[in-house]
């Protein structure tokens, strides 16, 4: 059974940092691009990152470029999202997706989620 | 900046036909944006319904179907049940590894 759980949310000041994590088991999690998703409250879902299998590839959402980086860890079976820089419309809940297998690009697992909240 | 478009809000009556739909802000939704549909109710994570334009995911009911109506995609739902009351978000497929969600629909069976 696939399983993805994340983990290492919580609430950060405005300017700081943190790292999320997603635990990946029941498939070879190295041969799946892997993304992260979140909802801020109340909003709709809006896609994160990206990362090819061998993290030889990362995307971004232009408001978290260059403050966000998205990494794995193959022999962990682990997704990260480092997070720095963090503003108040960043509060959200983080969800780790896989993207499936092959040419068709679409999410077909899905995390239960990690609430982040930036605030003073 | 594309914006992927959708119903804020619709409503169905139980056992009813609706048909949600997923545009973009400039041009027109093709089978080469693989569109996907996504589940999601209040304090849960999405589910997958639909993806490439058309196949359901695994378990899926039938009565979810998915596809390109004008220039647009399409996710129906035949004979709605209470259940189905939820949001429903579409995805397209940018290219250069980059996704963009619709904003959402939220549907109401009443």
């Amino acid at each position: 059974e696939v399983q993805l759980v994340e983990s290492g949310g919580g609430l950060v000041q405005p300017g700081g940092s943190l790292r999320l994590s997603c635990a990946a088991s029941g498939f070879t999690f190295s041969s799946y691009w892997m993304s992260w998703v979140r909802q801020a409250p109340g909003k709709g879902l809006e896609w994160v990152a990206n990362i090819k299998q061998d993290g030889s590839e990362k995307y971004y959402v232009d408001s978290v470029k260059g403050r966000f980086t998205i990494s794995r860890d193959n022999a962990k079976n682990s997704l990260y999202l480092q997070m720095n820089s963090l503003r108040a419309e960043d509060t959200a809940v983080y969800y780790c997706a896989r993207r499936a297998f092959g040419v068709v690009v679409y999410f077909d697992y899905w995390g239960q989620g990690t609430l982040v909240t930036v605030s003073s | 900046q594309t914006v992927v478009t959708q119903e804020p809000s619709f409503s169905v009556s139980p056992g009813g036909t609706v048909t949600l739909t997923c545009g973009l802000s400039s041009g027109s939704v093709s089978t080469s944006y693989y569109p996907s549909w996504y589940q999601q109710t209040p304090g849960q994570a999405p589910r997958t319904l639909i993806y490439s334009t058309n196949t359901r995911s695994s378990g899926v009911p039938d009565r979810f179907s998915g596809s390109i109506l004008g220039n647009k995609a399409a996710l129906t739902i035949t004979g709605a049940q209470a259940d189905d009351e939820s949001d429903y978000y579409c995805v397209l497929y940018m290219g250069s590894g980059i996704s963009v969600f619709g904003g959402g629909t939220q549907l109401t069976v009443l």
